[in-house]
């Protein structure tokens, strides 16, 4: 079956520090892959997300890469900020296949 | 604002009581999900509904009832709850179920059961 792996948090950095969270997956197929952030109090929101090998999904300031050699789809930012902390979800949906979550990779920025 | 409205935003429940959860979606999809969310433990998915059929039923306790009238809206019946059961409770569409869209998530219902 499906399955996301995201590395273990918290995660807690510096403001304006370098983020990179890591989401790697299995799937049968070929599947969508997704970010989605939770804002403390907030249901889950989609960040980015990417449909076919070697797209970049990108959103403030955000991206990430379908990697399919090495399965990955790593959340990266070049400075964060105060108002970036939340839980990050990596996600991956297929067709007949229900969409399988990772466990969330809370991070922390400190001013 | 995702286009999902959950009410309530809390709810505080003891063991015997009946309360009912509420989802709306106002994006035309037609598909619909309700989640568990629990600290410190993955996403459940509870229920899937695809054109108001439920599709989907993870071995969910019966004491949870699931109830979709019309494409646009989703209810969850909720009765004799365990204090197990506090969690947030999320609902979710998107335009086809099985398929490669994203989900779009309303706020949660934060539920306590005393």
């Amino acid at each position: 079956g499906n399955s996301v792996t995201q590395m273990e948090g918290p995660v807690t950095l510096s403001e304006e520090a370098f983020l990179t969270i890591n989401c790697t997956y299995t799937a049968t197929g070929y599947p969508s892959l997704f970010w989605y952030v939770q804002y403390p109090g907030e249901g889950l929101q989609l960040l980015l997300k990417a449909t076919k090998a070697d797209d970049k999904g990108s959103n403030k300031g955000f991206e990430a890469t379908y990697r399919k050699e090495t399965t990955s789809f790593h959340l990266e930012k070049g400075s964060v900020q105060v108002s970036d902390s939340a839980v990050y979800f990596c996600a991956l949906s297929e067709s007949y296949q229900k969409v399988t979550f990772g466990t969330g990779t809370k991070l922390q920025v400190i001013p | 604002e995702t286009g999902v409205t959950q009410t309530p935003r809390h709810l505080v429940m003891g063991m015997t009581n009946k309360k009912s959860l509420k989802c709306e979606q106002h994006l035309g999809h037609n598909a619909m999900y309700w989640y568990k969310q629990s600290a410190k433990k993955p996403l459940e998915l509870m229920f899937v509904y695809s054109l108001e059929e439920r599709v989907e039923n993870n071995s969910v306790p019966s004491r949870f009832s699931p109830e979709c009238p019309n494409s646009s809206h989703l209810f969850l019946h909720l009765h004799t709850l365990q204090p197990e059961d506090s969690a947030l409770y999320l609902c979710a569409s998107s335009p086809l179920a099985y398929s490669y869209n994203e989900q779009f998530f309303g706020p949660g219902t934060r539920l306590t059961v005393l």
